[in-house]
């Protein structure tokens, strides 16, 4: 069965530097989600869309942006890079509802140096 | 404060025996996932439950939703080497939230 896929899988970015991490989600699946996982933290809720609509905020940074586009794709945008950016990006996707279940995506690594 | 605590953190168990991992809270969820996860990668879905009461199987592994959908619990009978890992619980807080939150997850390493 497809999953969700992300890119790129691994990123290395200088401080002040902008950084486009991208996320194609489950056929069908219409809902985004976006989460950061810090070194040994549990993943924390940046920001989800559902049909190309901001559905829910979390903990996301002004610096940050994120959009989905007509064909459910997401791109989390990061600008200004600081080192404690440097986490484990994850988007998961689901259907649209309170009770779906979210699947999630490999992740995309970033180091900020 | 730590909306879902997870116990225990760490678990040491030899091969054969049986162990349960525990998911509180004192909200009330529309739905809780558990999950597992490996160093690097994403969380992969193990179960949903979403009714209170529900119990789901998935081999050894039982699921327990509790009545008032506040606490959940992860059973493994006769645990593997292959069950090591991280399990995390993740559940929605309220009809309308999409966010999923995390309790801190239990590393559960089984000896052979």
């Amino acid at each position: 069965a497809a999953g969700v896929i992300q890119s790129p899988r691994h990123l290395i970015k200088e401080k002040r530097e902008t950084a486009t991490l991208k996320c194609y989600p489950i056929p069908r699946h219409d809902t985004v989600y976006w989460y950061q996982q810090g070194p040994g933290q549990d993943p924390q809720f940046l920001i989800s869309f559902y049909e190309k609509m901001q559905s829910d905020k979390g903990s996301i940074p002004d610096r940050f942006s994120a959009q989905q586009f007509s064909d459910y794709h997401s791109e989390l945008n990061m600008s200004s890079l600081e080192l404690g950016d440097s986490a484990l990006y994850f988007c998961a996707s689901s259907l649209e509802g309170p009770r779906e279940t979210q699947y999630f995506g490999p992740g995309t690594r970033l180091l900020v140096l | 404060t730590q909306l879902l605590e997870q116990s225990p953190q760490f678990l040491s168990i030899q091969e054969g025996e049986n162990l349960t991992v525990y998911c509180n809270s004192s909200s009330v969820f529309s739905s809780l996932q558990w999950y597992r996860q490996e160093p690097g990668e994403g969380p992969v879905l193990l179960v949903t439950v979403v009714t209170g009461g529900e119990v789901k199987k998935l081999k050894r592994l039982t699921f327990q939703f509790g009545d008032a959908r506040k606490d959940s619990s992860l059973h493994i009978t006769a645990a593997q080497t292959g069950d090591t890992g991280l399990y995390l619980c993740a559940g929605r807080v309220g009809a309308g939230s999409y966010q999923l939150t995390f309790g801190k997850g239990t590393k559960l390493s089984v000896i052979p």
